[in-house]
């Protein structure tokens, strides 16, 4: 089983609210993904959890705010986003961050977020 | 710097006409070649890794190839619900920091018409 969960699917919010976004797997995966994705693009790193530390900040603006609470979960906190930040947001893990045959990053189905 | 481009951009298929997409790559030093396939307003769904050239892959309809500088995407006899956005990334061996990260092709929007 390779599934990656995350809620909620939809999220609409204005620009002064706080929601979170969420994200689970239960592969015994050690690394955990957050992208972004705007339409017709790629998607775009954002933070990479190894062991459930921080290990890269893609230079993410302070109002994205992640939270690795155990090895199955991962958060992302919103507060005072722009309408620019309306996007698709996805969630991945992999096995390991090195490691041959462990790096393949698996994606869950995303959410998609607006902002008013 | 590691690059990924990926062509055409976009192809369009009779259903049973084979093709093939085609990313080619630099990067310092390769640890692993993915390939996703992305449907509208979903996740990227992941087809393939390979790691060495001359390495090959295949899965129902489709046929992962890789070599020093591309990796080619066969597609046999599409059928039109292999219409999607494929993807191609790199993972890069440029040290500690580069652990994890991804560098995405634009992508190749393939669409099959029955």
């Amino acid at each position: 089983d390779t599934e990656v969960t995350q809620t909620p699917k939809h999220l609409v919010m204005g620009m002064t609210n706080k929601k979170s976004l969420k994200c689970e797997q239960h592969m015994g995966h050690r690394a955990m993904y957050w992208y972004k994705q705007k339409a017709k693009k790629p998607p775009e790193l954002m933070f990479v959890y190894s062991y459930e530390k921080l290990s890269i900040n893609e230079s993410v603006p302070s109002r994205f705010s992640p939270e690795c609470p155990n090895s199955s979960l991962l958060n992302l906190h919103l507060h005072a986003l722009q309408p620019e930040d309306s996007a698709l947001y996805l969630c991945a893990s992999s096995q390991d961050i090195a490691g041959a045959g462990q790096e393949t990053q698996y994606f869950g189905p995303g959410t998609r977020l607006l902002v008013l | 710097e590691d690059q990924v481009t990926q062509s055409p951009e976009a192809l369009r298929l009779q259903e049973g006409e084979s093709s093939s997409l085609n990313c080619s790559y630099t990067v310092s030093g390769l640890r692993g070649l993915f390939w996703y396939r992305q449907d509208p307003g979903k996740g990227p769904e992941f087809l393939f890794t390979l790691y060495s050239a001359g390495e090959e892959k295949e899965k129902e309809r489709l046929k992962a190839t890789l070599t020093k500088k591309e990796s080619f995407l066969h597609i046999t006899a599409p059928k039109p619900e292999d219409s999607a956005t494929y993807l191609c990334a790199v993972q890069g061996n440029a040290g500690g920091t580069s652990y994890g990260k991804l560098t995405f092709g634009q992508g190749t929007i393939l669409t099959v018409h029955p």
